[in-house]
């Protein structure tokens, strides 16, 4: 089974500065990586995924993530937060059979 | 087009009682999914189903059983619920049966079990 690390349970940041969300993953196989978003009260939302090409991924919503093999990293990053990024995200992985979650990270934006 | 949502969305249930958690989507797809998300453990997964009328055990399937009699639902039962059983349960589906494929969440379920 995979496992996926989130470096970081609690991230406070002032509005308008930038972020970065910490994940690893176990695997040294090929994966596919996603970050979701939890907003309160609610279900999960795909923010964005790597599965092939490019290392440096976009989403939704001006994030964006970049995979590194090496390091078996997928970072999520912001340049400039808003008060409506406050959510919890999720790293998760697959091995093309199921998903893994990590623990999640609960991001705070700070007015 | 709703998505996926769950019934019910609250439930509180004494030790030994049993319940089912429904399920539904509207997009047509294939595989479906149901986890638990408890603090500091992120989301595990319980069941899923890779088309009408298959289940199969995900990562913590003891103590529930699944059913997916119809394409567009998903039930979770709970014979005989357990204070370990106290979580949010959070259903999600996906369009094929491709680990990259995005899987749409419903808004979850808290089950309380005292």
């Amino acid at each position: 089974a995979q496992s996926v690390t989130q470096l970081d349970s609690q991230v406070p940041v002032f509005e308008e500065a930038p972020v970065e969300l910490r994940c690893n993953y176990s695997s040294s196989v090929s994966v596919y990586l996603f970050w979701y978003v939890q907003y309160p009260n609610q279900g999960l939302q795909l923010l964005l995924k790597y599965l092939s090409g490019s290392t440096l991924v976009k989403g939704i919503n001006g994030f964006e993530a970049e995979f590194n093999k090496s390091q078996t990293s997928f970072h999520l990053r912001k340049p400039s937060v808003h008060i409506s990024d406050t959510a919890e995200y999720f790293c998760a992985v697959s091995d093309g059979n199921q998903f893994y979650f990590g623990t999640g990270t609960s991001l705070t934006v700070i007015p | 087009n709703a998505g996926v949502t769950q019934t019910p969305k609250f439930r509180v249930l004494k030790t030994g009682q049993s319940m089912t958690l429904l399920c539904a989507q509207d997009m047509n797809h294939e595989y479906m999914y149901w986890y638990r998300q408890d603090p500091g453990m992120g989301l595990r997964l319980i069941h899923y189903s890779v088309g009408e009328g298959t289940t199969a055990k995900g990562e913590v399937p003891d103590g529930y059983n699944v059913s997916r009699l119809k394409k567009q639902n998903f039930l979770l039962g709970l014979e005989s619920a357990a204070p370990s059983q106290t979580s949010v349960y959070f259903c999600a589906s996906s369009r094929i049966a491709d680990p990259t494929d995005t899987q749409y969440f419903g808004p979850g379920t808290r089950l309380t079990v005292l």
